[in-house]
């Protein structure tokens, strides 16, 4: 079956921009969760949604922001774009947790963002 | 969130066995150790994970100590494409899916 895909992969916006990242889930995950990957912090949890609701939250300013849609597509928005912005974001979905505890997670290829 | 500990960076070389280790001295009695692996380019693929008895998949084994507190993920025979970062997390069962990632084991393979 299809990965988790997203979209776009490469991108570059100027400090102040906006941009907004996609993530199709593998089909029948509902939970999607975003993760921000920079040499210096390495991997950092930003959002966790679960049939549309927002159900965890990292510890990011406001301009990180996400939503989750009816067929569990995810979008994350950062708006006012820093520097220190410049980062891989990867997403992540998982189903129901299996007769072993596992939950496990399936992660994207990412979507590199360069800030300029 | 309960902590690991893992080696900065290993070498190994092909056809060889690896033992990645991981201390969690904190971990609870509820924590499940999960590994994930990070290839160049690539998201963090799962590897494997385990509660309290030692367990095989088709790519690893997963040795856990028997007071938890520390655990061994083994590749049996590493190949070039094991070349990655290994992480070592601690999920709660039915855990969301925050993981809290260390820096993870970076783990070179020798041709």
């Amino acid at each position: 079956k299809a990965g988790v895909t997203q979209t776009p992969r490469y991108l570059i916006k100027t400090r102040g921009q906006q941009v907004t990242l996609s993530c199709s889930p593998i089909s029948g995950h509902r939970s999607v969760s975003w993760y921000q990957q920079t040499p210096g912090q390495g991997l950092q949890f930003l959002f966790e949604y679960f049939s549309e609701t927002q159900r965890n939250k990292g510890n990011f300013p406001g301009r990180f922001s996400g939503r989750q849609f009816s067929n569990s597509r995810s979008e994350m928005n950062v708006s006012t774009l820093e520097l220190g912005d410049s980062a891989l974001y990867l997403c992540a979905s998982s189903g129901r947790t299996d007769s072993t505890g596992a939950n496990v997670l399936t992660f994207g290829a990412g979507s590199r963002l360069t800030v300029l | 969130d309960a902590k690991t500990t893992q080696p900065n960076s290993m070498e190994s070389n092909e056809e060889e066995p690896v033992h990645l280790p991981c201390n969690h001295s904190t971990i609870s009695g509820t924590d499940y150790i999960h590994w994930y692996r990070q290839l160049p380019s690539q998201g963090p693929e799962y590897v494997i994970h385990g509660l309290t008895s030692n367990v095989n998949n088709r790519m690893a084994s997963l040795a856990i100590a028997e007071d938890r507190k520390s655990s061994t993920l083994i590749l049996h025979r590493a190949t070039l494409r094991d070349a990655a970062v290994y992480y070592c997390i601690l999920r709660g069962l039915q855990g969301a899916q925050k993981l809290v990632f260390g820096q993870g084991t970076r783990l070179t393979i020798n041709p």
